[in-house]
């Protein structure tokens, strides 16, 4: 079974613009996760998404959004780009919102913002 | 709020060493607790999960524990590689809510 797939794999973006990063979960996972991780803040939790509705959101502000279409796959958008939004960008998917399952994670979107 | 340390941040040995890596959690209403593999500038290899019903994990040379009412689990790797080095964090799921809380990880290398 083919793993978590992130897209694209790196990206460079100047300030004030914005991005879409796109993540495919494994086949059969239906809840979809986001995860921010910068060397001084470490991974925090974006949101969490299952049947196309938002289930969970971190404390980020709103220039960071996502979505789920139908096929569980999920996209991430920030807009208005900061220097401080260059991070790696996780995607992590599980089988449902059961607190019992384990979390798979892709190999992420490296940005950076200039 | 939920609070995770990784202790040792980073460690150091020579191959063939037993190693522990310790995680502790400030509230021990979790679902369960899961250990991660990071190597450098990639994702998270998903290494062991732990319901909270559970006292340890194993696969191959890891073994995992979890004490849940002193907050506590640890990693065990027994005769450590090379191939080992890498940061290992741990993760914990509370009752309620779906996000995973990370501790800031160990960064663990294996001299040959």
């Amino acid at each position: 079974k083919a793993g978590v797939t992130q897209t694209p794999r790196y990206l460079i973006k100047t300030r004030g613009q914005q991005v879409t990063l796109s993540c495919s979960p494994i086949s059969g996972h239906r809840s979809v996760s986001w995860y921010q991780q910068t060397p001084g803040q470490g991974l925090q939790f974006l949101f969490e998404y299952f049947s196309e509705t938002q289930r969970n959101k971190g404390n980020f502000p709103g220039r960071f959004s996502g979505r789920q279409f139908s096929n569980s796959r999920s996209e991430m958008n920030v807009s208005t780009l900061e220097l401080g939004d260059s991070a790696l960008y996780l995607c992590a998917s599980r089988p449902g919102t059961s607190g019992r399952y384990e979390q798979y994670f892709g190999p992420g979107t490296r940005l950076t913002v200039t | 709020k939920q609070e995770v340390t990784q202790i040792p941040a980073a460690l150091s040995v020579p191959e063939g060493e037993n190693l522990v890596l310790n995680c502790s959690f400030t509230d021990s209403a979790i679902y369960n607790l899961q250990w991660f593999r990071q190597d450098p500038g990639k994702g998270l290899t998903s290494l062991l999960l732990i319901q909270s019903s559970q006292r340890e994990q194993t696969s191959g040379r890891l073994n995992a524990s979890l004490d849940k009412s002193s907050g506590r689990s640890t990693l065990y790797i027994a005769a450590s590689q090379p191939g080992d080095s890498a940061t290992y964090l741990c993760a914990v799921r509370p009752t309620s809510g779906s996000r995973l809380t990370f501790g800031e990880g160990t960064q663990l290398t294996v001299n040959p």
